[in-house]
Parts: structure tokens; C-alpha cells; sequence
């Protein structure tokens, strides 16, 4: 089945620092959205990523999906005490009805 | 705040017990679903409902059991749970089901489950 992979797993950054986590699924993908969860809260929506290659900036937030739509990449500029949580990516295959999200990448911020 | 309410925010229960637990949502979304998740792990998908009909089941065990009485409540009944079920329930909405996976998903801020 369908599998999606985070690197790395934690990340720590001084303030002021940029930040990227990765996403990658064993399968074609036919979209992918990126959740923020903070400690102790709920799933946040970020935004959807549908074409290939396709890039989206959302301020200090950079996502960019492949070509072959089997990974993305999650970057923030200037990190800061905000930022902290743990970022999901998550999508659907082409092939079936899995949505799965990704074991996600934890980031701390250190002020 | 969010949009999806889930009540209660922390439950307790023992094995024998039966208890309910329940999302609410105003925002007209016709999809809706439970996700559990453990500590430190992503939401797992447990179900779906598109227009107040389930359809998807995660191959989830039959202590749970889900319900779907109208467009904007979603219950989650539980019943002879075990320890390993512990852990924070997430009831999300989103627009409807057939474009379901191309729409943001609203998640409430979740119950929090310890089996004694």
C-alpha cells in the first residue's frame, strides 16, 4: 500500500533560522496538503499542492511539489517561536481511496 | 477556535464502560471523519461519512461504531475498549466527499480517551 515518509523526524533551529522538511510517497500522488499541529492542539490546514511542480508561497512558507508528484518539501524562512509544532504532510494516491498522512517532522525554536 | 466542536474535551472509561463521543460542525460540510491519534504519531483515518452515509471504514474494530444522524453531527460510539485505545480522538469536516481528499479538512480540537 500506499506509504508517505517525513524527513527528517525532529528538527531544532535558533530563531532566525530556515527550516525544511521533506515528504515522500511510495506512490504517485494526486495531491498533497500540509497540516501545522501545535503541542497539545488539532490539525491545521496550510495549503494544497495539486500540479506538478507546482510552488506555493504563503509568507515566510515556501511548498513545492515534484514533477513526478511522489514528493514535497515544506521550507520556512527565518524561523520563528511560532513556528514550533509538527508539520504533516498528506495526501491520496492515483490508485485507490488511502489518505494517509505522514509521520510528520517536529521542530522546536529555540528564542 | 475552531469550527468542529467536539465534546467531551476528556473521558475516562473502563473496559465495561459505554460512553459517546461527539463532533458538531455549521460550516455545511457533508464530509466527515474520526481520526485517532497516539502520542508523538499522525492521525490514523478510523471513518468517513459523505452526506450522512459511511463510506469508508478503515477496517476499525467493531467497539467502535460510528453515527451519522444528520448533515452536522457525528457520534462515535464506544464499547468494551481495551488500554491500547487510549488516546486523542479527532473529528474533522470538509467540503463534500466526492472532492473530499482535494479539500482542506477542519479538525476539531479533539477528545482526549485513557481506558482504565
Amino acid at each position: 500500500g500506499q506509504q508517505v515518509m517525513q524527513i527528517p523526524q525532529y528538527q531544532h533551529v535558533q530563531e532566525g533560522e530556515d527550516f525544511t522538511t521533506y515528504c515522500n510517497s511510495s506512490t504517485t500522488l494526486s495531491n498533497i496538503q500540509w497540516y501545522k499541529q501545535r503541542p497539545g492542539g488539532h490539525p491545521v490546514f496550510l495549503i494544497q499542492l495539486v500540479k506538478s511542480g507546482e510552488v506555493k508561497k504563503q509568507k515566510r512558507l515556501t511548498f513545492q511539489f515534484g514533477e513526478a508528484k511522489k514528493n514535497s518539501s515544506l521550507h520556512i524562512t527565518a524561523t520563528q517561536t511560532t513556528d514550533v509544532g509538527t508539520y504533516f504532510c498528506a495526501g491520496r494516491d492515483n490508485y485507490g481511496q488511502n489518505f494517509v498522512f505522514g509521520p510528520g517532522t517536529r521542530l522546536s525554536v529555540l528564542p | 477556535d475552531t469550527e468542529v466542536t467536539q465534546t467531551p474535551k476528556h473521558l475516562v472509561m473502563g473496559m465495561t464502560n459505554k460512553k459517546s463521543l461527539k463532533c458538531e460542525q455549521h460550516m455545511g460540510h457533508r464530509a466527515m471523519y474520526w481520526y485517532k491519534q497516539k502520542a508523538k504519531k499522525p492521525p490514523e483515518l478510523m471513518f468517513v461519512y459523505s452526506y450522512e452515509k459511511l463510506s469508508i471504514n478503515e477496517s476499525v474494530p467493531s467497539r467502535f461504531s460510528p453515527e451519522c444522524p444528520n448533515s452536522s453531527l457525528l457520534n462515535l460510539h464506544l464499547h468494551a475498549l481495551q488500554p491500547e485505545d487510549s488516546a486523542l480522538y479527532l473529528c474533522a469536516s470538509s467540503q463534500d466527499q466526492q472532492g473530499a481528499w482535494n479539500q482542506p479538512q477542519h479538525f476539531g480540537d479533539g477528545t482526549r480517551l485513557s481506558i482504565l
